[in-house]
């Protein structure tokens, strides 16, 4: 059965650096989301990526964010300076055209020191 | 504003127990509703689903929710709890009308099973 994938599964990594997670949605999927899950609390919408161009943002998203489909597979989230409150779960997830269900990956799960 | 309850942040049950998750939504247009649950350490697996048509759906692992329009709610049951059942659930809504349809998700509710 399809699934959609996330590289890596964990991520340690220093206050100020910038970070790519990774994602491999499933492959006839035209429908591309992040959502992130702080410790302990609700899983939260980021973006929404359709058509090469994102669609929809949260206020979460702001000008450090920012993501990519560099290929015809990967979808990627950047953060470029990473903050200690950007430690969280970042899941990916995928829908196919004319569809209702998202997919969700494994997650990345993001340490800022 | 669109917003998910789960009013329920932990509840313990035994196994072969019936159980009941709560959810209710707010939301201005025709909702789709969604229950994902997640083990420790894992991604969010969808166990059920509703858009239209019959009120009462079921899904994977032998749960079943009723969605009730006059109570805008989307509760979650299964008839007897496995030990396997331990997780959290979480119940999302969104709307396909006029946007991609970014989930809304609720708080979540821990299951714990004893034996």
């Amino acid at each position: 059965e399809p699934e959609v994938t996330q590289t890596p599964s964990h991520q340690v990594t220093q206050m100020g650096q910038e970070v790519i997670l990774r994602c491999v949605p499933i492959s006839n999927h035209l429908y591309f989301y992040w959502y992130r899950q702080i410790l302990g609390q609700k899983v939260e919408f980021l973006v929404s990526f359709y058509n090469n161009e994102i669609s929809e943002k949260s206020e979460i998203f702001d000008d450090q964010f920012s993501v990519e489909r560099p290929d015809g597979s990967n979808f990627t989230l950047k953060i470029r300076s990473t903050k200690l409150e950007d430690s969280a779960m970042y899941f990916c997830a995928s829908r196919g055209d004319q569809a209702e269900t998202q997919y969700f990956g494994p997650g990345t799960r993001l340490l800022v020191l | 504003a669109q917003s998910v309850t789960q009013p329920d942040i932990h509840i313990t049950v035994s196994e072969g127990a019936s159980l009941e998750l709560r959810c209710n939504y707010s939301y201005g247009a025709t909702p789709y509703l969604f229950w994902y649950v997640q083990s420790p350490g894992q991604g969010l697996q969808l166990l059920l689903k509703y858009f239209s048509g019959d009120t009462l759906v079921q899904g994977i692992k032998g749960f079943e929710a009723e969605f009730k329009r006059s109570q805008s709610s989307f509760n979650l049951r299964k008839p007897s709890v496995h030990w396997s059942d331990a997780a959290e659930y979480f119940c999302a809504v969104t709307n396909y009308g006029g946007s991609q349809g970014n989930l809304i998700f609720g708080k979540g509710t821990k299951l714990s099973v004893k034996p």
